[in-house]
């Protein structure tokens, strides 16, 4: 079963819209960690950002910001003010003590930003 | 600091052979992680080594194995290679000791089997 679910598969925005992307996860542990990586066409994933299961104080980082509330399960992204260096694959991730915490991805959110 | 190092970037293989991909971890980093990314299946955890012990793994059969040196660098290989592990392979890296922190990621690579 999928752990981490990123209904959104394809997003298309014009620069400087804000976007936001989804992400549900499943989890038994009540200790976890959450994250959130990008993959631009080059292919290195780059971290942007580790939430854990006991930290629900938003986070503002720049351009980005997320939004982490277990009550339903989301740990969504939100890129306010777009730009075209946006485009990229993105995925949210869960590591849990069940599963070593080894990240379990979904399946990711590509993000394109025109001119 | 110089980040992850995968070797070798590319790598095209016949069905049958075996291959081995090397990944250097960040300076200081213990723990160094393997995934697969490919479309139908995206990225899958293979496994996870800490100071020369396979400490976690992932659901992939036999032919996929790895190890780990002293100075933490790590290496996996593939055996009886089979179409469908044409992939990118990542290696990812992580301090202080335990896979839970955020883990940095090298430049992978990619695998084609003919």
């Amino acid at each position: 079963a999928q752990k981490v679910t990123q209904a959104q598969t394809e997003i298309s925005v014009v620069e400087k819209e804000d976007v936001t992307l989804d992400c549900v996860y499943e989890t038994r542990d009540t200790t976890y960690y959450l994250f959130w990586y990008k993959q631009p066409p080059s292919g290195e994933l780059v971290f942007l950002i580790r939430r854990n299961s006991f930290d629900e104080q938003n986070e503002i980082s720049g351009r980005y910001s997320w939004n982490f509330q277990k009550s339903t399960s989301s740990f969504n992204f939100t890129i306010t003010a777009s730009q075209v260096v946006d485009s990229a694959v993105y995925f949210c991730a869960l590591s849990e003590v069940l599963s070593g915490y080894a990240l379990n991805f979904g399946k990711g959110t590509s993000l394109l930003v025109t001119p | 600091k110089a980040g992850v190092t995968q070797t070798p970037r590319y790598l095209i293989k016949t069905r049958g052979q075996q291959v081995t991909l090397s990944c250097s971890p960040i300076s200081g980093h213990r723990s160094v992680s393997w995934y697969q990314q490919t479309p139908g299946q995206g990225l899958q955890f293979l496994f996870e080594y800490f100071s020369e012990t396979q400490r976690n793994k992932g659901n992939f059969p036999g032919r996929f194995s790895g190890r780990q040196f002293s100075n933490s660098r790590s290496e996996m290989n593939v055996s009886t290679l089979e179409l469908g592990d044409s992939a990118l392979y990542l290696c990812a890296s992580s301090f202080p000791s335990g896979s839970y922190n955020e883990q940095f990621f090298g430049p992978g690579t990619r695998l084609t089997v003919l």
